[in-house]
């Protein structure tokens, strides 16, 4: 089974710099989908960034990107010029593209994110 | 574009007592959809999937079922709710490959 890590339970930024936020996790499979989710304190889970696994580019969305390393099995998220609505829990997670996995998201734990002004 | 709508966004409900929390998708057909519980403080665990109408998979045995009446309704059930039964609910929709959209989210307070 597809395990999702993050090892840092809480993290903060001072507004306007750039932090990044660790995600590593095990499989056995080639391809895949991973996500970076948000979740505010209004606890809706917001969809951030994806990457597909196939693709070598790192995905980027305005002040988001990724930094994806396939062998290494690490997917971190890079928030640049930290604005105080991006405090949040933040996860990542792990989709299948084939088989039975690939009907569930598998979680990380989630990281707190705090932006101080 | 497509929406999710998952009502009521906030239940109190006594020990023992019977629930229906429901989940409709707009703008697409045929979706997968799902049922997640989140602990206070805790990450997301999948409960229920449905790849099609009637049919469900569970992935916690529990004392919690779902259903799927009709293409894009989800619903989610017991017959007497139990005070580990406490938690965020939410519902989401995917097609067969790429991410989730999630619904807004029930917080559910057995008493």
């Amino acid at each position: 089974a597809q395990t999702v890590t993050q090892s840092q339970p809480e993290m903060s930024v001072q507004e306007a710099e750039t932090v990044t936020l660790s995600c590593t996790y095990d499989t056995s499979e080639s391809d895949y989908y991973l996500f970076w989710y948000k979740q505010p304190p209004s606890r809706q889970m917001i969809l951030v960034i994806r990457q597909e696994a196939y693709k070598q580019q790192n995905a980027t969305e305005n002040r988001f990107s990724v930094n994806f390393q396939k062998a290494a099995k690490s997917f971190s998220l890079k928030i640049s010029d930290s604005q105080l609505g991006d405090a949040a829990m933040y996860f990542c997670a792990y989709r299948s593209e084939y088989g039975a996995g690939s009907y569930q998201l598998t979680f990380g734990k989630g990281t707190k994110l705090s932006v101080i002004p | 574009s497509q929406t999710i709508h998952q009502w009521p966004a906030t239940l109190v409900q006594p020990v023992g007592s019977p629930l229906s929390l429901e989940c409709t998708v707009e703008g697409t057909s045929n979706p997968n959809l799902y049922w997640y519980r989140q602990a206070a403080g805790r990450g997301l665990q999948l409960l229920f999937y449905s790849v099609g109408i009637g049919q469900i998979s569970s992935e916690v045995p529990q004392n919690l079922s779902a259903s799927r009446p009709q293409d894009r309704q989800f619903i989610l059930s017991s017959k007497k709710l139990l005070l580990s039964d406490s938690g965020f609910y939410l519902c989401a929709w995917s097609r067969r490959t790429g991410g989730y959209t999630f619904g807004s989210g029930t917080r559910l307070t057995v008493v």
